[in-house]
């Protein structure tokens, strides 16, 4: 049973260009989070999704930044025109249920390096 | 959501026993308590969950007292491979809707 997956597991862009993160969750789980980590700092929320729907958004920045978790194949987090400030490690996280007990499993991590 | 403070940092030895608390003075009625570990370079992973009393596997032990406004995170004899940094985290069972806050969590040292 495969973990969550995620690519590329590094990326680099020059600004303004465009960042596409992939996410694959646990076979059976239908709820994603997106998280950003700056170095030294911990895990912030950005959103959550479910198959088709977005649950909640309130931490991704309303400009560049967009996702989706389509009904078949990985989410996206999708950063448009990045800039210096967008490099960070990106991690996702699926649950089965979206509840808090569930535990939330991680992938390894997208560290996005804009030049 | 309820808040949780944590101490930034923390040394040890190996060997040693480590405790780590987690103050949660607004926690609610529902909420669960749950801890992550996180090594450098890696995804955070699940340690361990509670809600009252004790709970025990075979990495922590999770003490809570019966207020339930804070909880203590337990590693017994911690070698060098448990340096890492540990989150607090409690939220409520809200199927569907549960938004996880991790803060800045706790970095343990652990020193030969």
């Amino acid at each position: 049973n495969a973990g969550v997956m995620q690519n590329p597991r590094h990326l680099v862009r020059r600004r303004g260009q465009e960042a596409r993160l992939r996410c694959s969750p646990m076979k059976g789980h239908s709820h994603v989070y997106w998280y950003r980590q700056l170095p030294e700092e911990g895990l912030k929320f950005m959103v959550y999704l479910q198959k088709e729907n977005i649950i909640d958004e309130s931490g991704m920045p309303k400009e560049r930044f967009s996702a989706e978790f389509p009904k078949e194949g990985p989410s996206i987090l999708r950063i448009q025109q990045v800039v210096r400030g967008d490099s960070a490690a990106y991690f996702c996280a699926s649950s089965p249920r979206g509840t808090s007990t569930d535990t939330q499993y991680f992938g390894p991590g997208t560290r996005l390096t804009v030049l | 959501l309820a808040k949780t403070t944590q101490p930034i940092s923390m040394d040890s030895y190996e060997g040693q026993e480590v405790n780590i608390t987690c103050s949660h003075n607004n926690i609610a009625t529902n909420d669960y308590i749950t801890w992550y570990q996180q090594f450098p370079s890696q995804g955070p992973r699940f340690i361990i969950q509670g809600y009252k009393t004790k709970v025990t596997n075979e990495v922590a032990s999770l003490f809570i007292p019966a207020d339930r406004k804070s909880s203590t995170l337990s590693l017994p004899r911690v070698s060098l491979s448990d340096t890492a940094v540990y989150y607090c985290l409690v939220g409520g069972p809200g199927a569907g809707s549960y938004i996880p806050t991790f803060g800045r969590g706790t970095s343990l040292i652990v020193h030969p």
